[in-house]
């Protein structure tokens, strides 16, 4: 079964960079069926989009936030990362990566999750 | 894009049966199909239902979906209900490349 896991620090200064990796175990980025995505729920809050990659490097994000998020891939390593520029305490939330699935060329849901993990922005 | 907006909360008593509406501020519900998530407290989402009223391998029957074009709004739902349906639950949907999340449901199972 497939296992997505977040590793990264946990706590990040304000105007600083924010930057977690998702490791895919039992299963391969490369994958032509899926994009790779990282989602944030702020503490109590609701779920939020961020971006979505594919194994190709092919991105795109939230455009609410699109300015300062880059995610990327590592192919060699089954991994994909997200960096977030100009933190505040608004981006204070737990980070969830996942994988996305598609059929047809078309987005279907997201099917796997990983744990979450939380990153506070305090100096 | 446009916007989901879901009820705060609702809640039931076990074995009845509730209804999660979702409603669409612009464009056709019927545009772009809609999912549900389930979120237990501390832990992740999972999926309950896709393309409007699709049921996942492994998730009971009781959970269903479905949109009405006259209202512009998804619906979920649970039958039967048990107190272990009690969670937050998150409509999904797409509008070009973004994916858009409601702003979730508390149900509460008393």
């Amino acid at each position: 079964q497939l296992q997505l896991q977040e590793s990264g620090p946990g706590l990040v200064k304000p105007s600083g960079t924010l930057s977690l990796t998702c490791t895919v175990s039992d299963g391969s980025i490369s994958s032509s069926s899926h994009y790779w995505v990282w989602i944030r729920q702020p503490p109590g809050k609701g779920l939020e989009w961020i971006g979505s990659t594919y194994y190709t490097g092919s991105a795109y994000y939230n455009p609410s936030l699109k300015s300062r998020v880059i995610i990327s891939v590592d192919v060699s390593k089954n991994q994909f990362s997200l960096k977030l520029n100009s933190v505040t305490a608004a981006d204070t939330a737990v980070y969830f990566c996942a994988r996305e699935k598609w059929d047809l060329l078309r987005f279907v849901y997201f099917d796997y999750w990983g744990q979450g993990s939380l990153v506070t922005v305090s100096s | 894009n446009f916007m989901l907006t879901q009820p705060h909360s609702v809640s039931e008593s076990p074995g009845e049966t509730v209804t999660i509406s979702c409603t669409r501020n612009s464009g056709s519900i019927a545009s772009n199909y809609v999912q549900w998530y389930q979120q237990r407290p501390g832990r992740a989402p999972s999926i309950v239902i896709y393309e409007d009223s699709r049921r996942p391998s492994g998730v009971p029957d009781r959970f269903s979906g479905s949109i009405d074009s006259s209202s512009n709004s998804a619906s979920l739902t649970i039958s039967g209900l048990k107190t272990e349906d009690e969670a937050d639950y998150y409509c999904q949907s797409y509008d070009n490349s973004n994916r858009l999340f409601g702003g979730g449901t508390k149900l509460t199972v008393l």
